[in-house]
């Protein structure tokens, strides 16, 4: 499979513990996006990456939310102190400059 | 915030019928397009329109784009049971950050 994949799919998680998704694009993309959406919305833009660069931070990522991209690959979403608040799809997607965005299937957390 | 607004927020049509969704946005864009999104999955890109055209075709579907009203609308010609989703609309602004609407969600019914 060549699309955008995610991992893990679900993550349940107690209050006030520390997740992490990891997000692979398609390998000749250069753009990297997090979206988060919840129940009944559409996806909220989070943050992009231009290769290994983060580039825009929406202030919807609070000091919680960290985001890499090491190398330009692969993009982990870490949650620090997660509260109920942050149940939530988590949403990634990767394009070339100028394209169309190829989403991944979602990391759903559920925060108990 | 979310920049596009969907109309209708549900839609439900018999298997054969057309089904037209409506887009207004509020800033001026580069472009706008259209995603699918089949439940609890990713979405999918359908269809991507300019701010210099005025309609677009792609198999069953046709996009229509009216800069003056800031608004757009998706039309799904003979629809089938697989066309259950939600779609979205996401307006392109700054040429990384779609915004998307809450989306409409369509049933197909046989």
């Amino acid at each position: 499979d060549t699309g955008v994949s995610q991992d893990p799919r679900h993550k349940i998680t107690k209050r006030g513990q520390n997740v992490t998704f990891r997000c692979d694009p398609i390998s000749e993309h250069n753009r990297l996006y997090w979206y988060r959406q919840t129940l009944g919305q559409g996806p909220e833009f989070l943050t992009y990456f231009q290769n290994e660069a983060q580039l825009e931070k929406s202030r919807l990522l609070s000091d919680r939310f960290s985001a890499e991209r090491p190398k330009g690959s692969f993009s982990t979403l870490e949650i620090q102190r997660t509260e109920q608040g942050d149940s939530a799809m988590y949403l990634c997607a990767s394009s070339l400059e100028g394209g169309w965005r190829f989403f991944g299937p979602g990391t759903r957390l559920t925060v108990l | 915030s979310q920049q596009g607004e969907e109309d209708p927020q549900a839609l439900s049509i018999q298997e054969g019928e057309n089904a037209t969704m409506n887009c207004s946005y509020k800033t001026s864009i580069n472009n706008l397009q259209w995603y699918r999104q089949n439940s609890g999955r990713g979405l999918v890109h359908l269809i991507l329109i300019r701010s210099n055209e005025r309609e677009k075709h792609s198999g069953r579907l046709r996009v229509t784009l009216d800069t003056s009203k800031k608004s757009s609308s998706l039309l799904i010609t003979a629809s089938r049971a697989a066309d259950t989703a939600s779609y979205f609309c996401a307006t392109d602004a700054n040429d990384y950050k779609l915004s998307f609407g809450a989306g409409t969600t369509v049933t197909v019914r046989a």
